[in-house]
């Protein structure tokens, strides 16, 4: 069982769109990040959270520990934004779970 | 800058050999990992190591094998044995106590020919 869940699974959009990626876990963590991974494989880290919300330019993540449920937005999408987006929640004991991935592409 | 560093990037094999995927971090992170990813598919946990000289298994071990001899350093070797290896490795490092946004290594692109 996935101890991470991401949805959607794809998601297309047009250029301009306000774009939500959605995550939820089960247990409580210590931390959740959110990854970008485009084409080439290489992947970065866009944010970790452990409580509230963090910006950065178009880019925005929310995490509510109560619901156990994390958000990322994606304001004004451009193509570029286009790649996969990744949920990976840190547990207590120190180990990683990743949730499968959100597919976005994003058309002019 | 801290960071995680893998290489190489992209690495062939041939067929039967065993290879060595290098994984260094400068984060003073005392968990690392290692993970494969196949097209159209999550990330998998192949090992994990929390503290020098001890490792586990993850969920597809067999074929694989690591090292932590030294807090900075878990390589992980694809032996002979892996009957899939081409795959996309990639490395991670975490500590609860550290708040910290980057810790993914760039990943290395294994191609058996």
């Amino acid at each position: 069982k996935n101890e991470v869940e991401q949805s959607p699974q794809n998601l297309t959009a047009q250029e301009g769109e306000f774009i939500t990626i959605n995550c939820s876990y089960s247990v409580g963590i210590s931390a959740l990040h959110w990854l970008q991974q485009h084409p080439g494989g290489g992947i970065v880290s866009l944010f970790m959270l452990s409580s509230g919300k963090k910006k950065h330019g178009r880019l925005i993540a929310t995490i509510n520990i109560q619901e156990k449920h994390s958000s990322l937005h994606i304001t004004a999408s451009h193509p570029r934004d286009s790649a996969v987006y990744i949920c990976a929640v840190l547990y207590n004991t120190d180990k990683l779970i990743f949730g499968t991935g959100t597919r976005l592409q994003v058309f002019p | 800058d801290g960071g995680i560093t893998q290489s190489p990037k992209y690495l062939f094999r041939k067929e039967g050999q065993n290879v060595t995927l290098s994984c260094e971090q400068n984060l003073n992170h005392d968990a690392m990992y290692w993970y494969r990813q196949d097209p159209g598919q999550g990330l998998r946990l192949i090992y994990y190591s929390q503290i020098v000289n001890d490792f586990q298994k993850g969920d597809i071990a067999e074929g694989y094998s690591v090292s932590r001899e030294k807090k900075e350093s878990f390589p992980l070797t694809v032996t002979s044995a892996q009957k899939n290896p081409t795959a996309f490795y990639l490395c991670a490092s975490g500590s609860e106590q550290l708040n910290t946004e980057a810790f993914f290594g760039q990943g290395t692109r294994l191609t058996v020919v």
